[in-house]
């Protein structure tokens, strides 16, 4: 089945840009969405088919999806996105919703 | 405003059986498709189920494949998952989800399962 690879933790300053990657075989050729969530709370979509952002949610989120990996951009970061980050395709040979592992965002 | 309020969960011992509904609000529940998503304690998402709107068509993880049956009612707005033969890898929090051309932008807040002895 298909697999999404994210790194387990990031951490960036208040201020400065995170970036989210979100590794699969030929990525770039799939619509790739990501997930925001708190703890304790349930996941938000903050970026859908790569790059477009749901109603709400901040200009500072944006994404890119090339080759064999996509990005979640976070910039000027702020305390209030510390947050696990979660990308997700729908795989169209096995008809399976696939998400990636995970990321978690450390604001220092 | 679109509502998506998940029930049924609980503790069950291994072997058990479930059932866990989502009443949904706020939309044309026909008109989409729904997911069931899980999360075990301390650990990432991951897809359970889908079912579509109208025509029945139905997915499930490999993982979950053969013990658990998604369902719908239309006119009650309720989505379920019948869970059988419940494992302890089973023990999550329950989330139902609308889809939206393969996203999920619209989530309950969930209901925990605890698969244990």
């Amino acid at each position: 089945s298909y697999v999404l690879t994210q790194p387990p933790s990031v951490s960036v300053a208040p201020g400065q840009t995170a970036r989210i990657t979100c590794g699969g075989d030929i990525i770039g050729s799939q619509s790739v969405h990501w997930y925001q969530q708190k703890p304790g709370q349930a996941p938000v979509l903050v970026v859908y088919d790569d790059s477009d952002r749901p109603s709400g949610i901040p200009e500072r989120f944006s994404g890119s999806n090339s080759g064999n990996t996509a990005t979640l951009t976070i910039s000027r970061v702020e305390a209030g996105d510390e947050a696990d980050y979660y990308c997700q395709v729908w795989d169209s040979s096995s008809y399976h919703t696939v998400f990636g592992g995970g990321t978690q965002l450390t604001v220092l | 405003e679109v509502q998506l309020v998940e029930s049924g969960g609980g503790l069950v011992q291994p072997g058990g059986s479930l059932r866990l509904s989502c009443a949904a609000s706020g939309f044309t529940f026909s008109s989409f498709s729904m997911n069931w998503v899980r999360q075990a304690p301390g650990k990432g998402l991951e897809w359970v189920s889908y079912i579509s709107g109208t025509t029945n068509i139905i997915y499930y993880a490999d993982s979950v494949k053969g013990r658990f049956t998604i369902s719908r009612d239309n006119a009650q707005n309720s989505l379920y998952l019948q869970m059988n033969s419940l494992r302890a890898e089973d023990t999550a929090l329950y989330y139902c989800a609308r889809e939206v051309s393969g996203n999920l932008p619209y989530w309950g807040q969930g209901t925990l399962v605890t698969v244990s002895s």
